[in-house]
């Protein structure tokens, strides 16, 4: 058990520009979720994917955010024309199947700056 | 809708001392129940979770949580605080298929 892992661990990036971020869950795990934490909050729930299949995507905060999980493993999280309201902790959790709903792993998070 | 309330943004407490945090929630049947912890640099990791029966959860590194529905609460508590439980603390509910977290209260501790 490697934990979960993201990358990159700090971005800044400039007004306007498009920003991805990874996330490599327990390798067992078939949940995934993306949340946003900013300063003084706990986190918001954004997306998750059962597998490959994204099952919630409600939350994500306009339609410039996405995400995907094209195989069923890692999770890619992409924000289009940066806005500096996305400054933000972005943070992946995983979880082993659906009866364990709210026992997450989380990641350490990737910090997005946005100048 | 699910929701949980941490109305203590800011804790600070002696080595030693017990430690009491607060949380409550608002959910109309019964709720899925998590504390989790953010050490700095660290990701949320989860201390205790409830889900039914006993109403008393002890959870990892000392810490237990009381279910309380008369109170919707669903308060954390340690004996006594170690300098390493510095950090910030979540109440989470769970949704159908996701958590709502509080805001966080942040605990420091002074020797």
């Amino acid at each position: 058990d490697t934990g979960v892992s993201q990358d990159p661990r700090h971005k800044i990036t400039k007004r306007g520009q498009n920003v991805t971020f990874r996330c490599d869950p327990i390798s067992e795990h078939n949940r995934l979720y993306w949340y946003r934490q900013t300063l003084g909050q706990g986190p918001e729930f954004l997306t998750y994917f059962q597998n490959e299949a994204q099952l919630e995507k409600s939350r994500l905060l306009s339609d410039r955010f996405s995400a995907e999980r094209p195989k069923g493993s890692f999770s890619t999280l992409e924000i289009q024309r940066t806005e500096q309201g996305d400054s933000a902790m972005y943070l992946c959790a995983s979880s082993r199947d659906s009866t364990h709903t709210g026992e997450l792993f989380f990641g350490e998070g990737s910090r997005l700056t946005v100048l | 809708a699910q929701s949980v309330t941490q109305p203590d943004i800011h804790i600070t407490v002696s080595e030693g001392a017990s430690l009491e945090l607060r949380c409550n929630y608002s959910y109309g049947a019964t709720p899925y129940l998590f504390w989790y912890v953010q050490s700095p640099g660290q990701g949320l990791q989860l201390l205790l979770k409830y889900f039914s029966g006993d109403t008393l959860v002890q959870g990892i590194k000392g810490f237990e949580a009381e279910f309380k529905r008369s109170q919707s609460s669903f308060n954390l508590r340690k004996p006594s605080v170690h300098w390493s439980d510095a950090a910030e603390y979540f109440c989470a509910v769970a949704g159908a298929n996701n958590l709502f977290f509080g805001t966080g209260t942040r605990l420091t501790v002074i020797p």
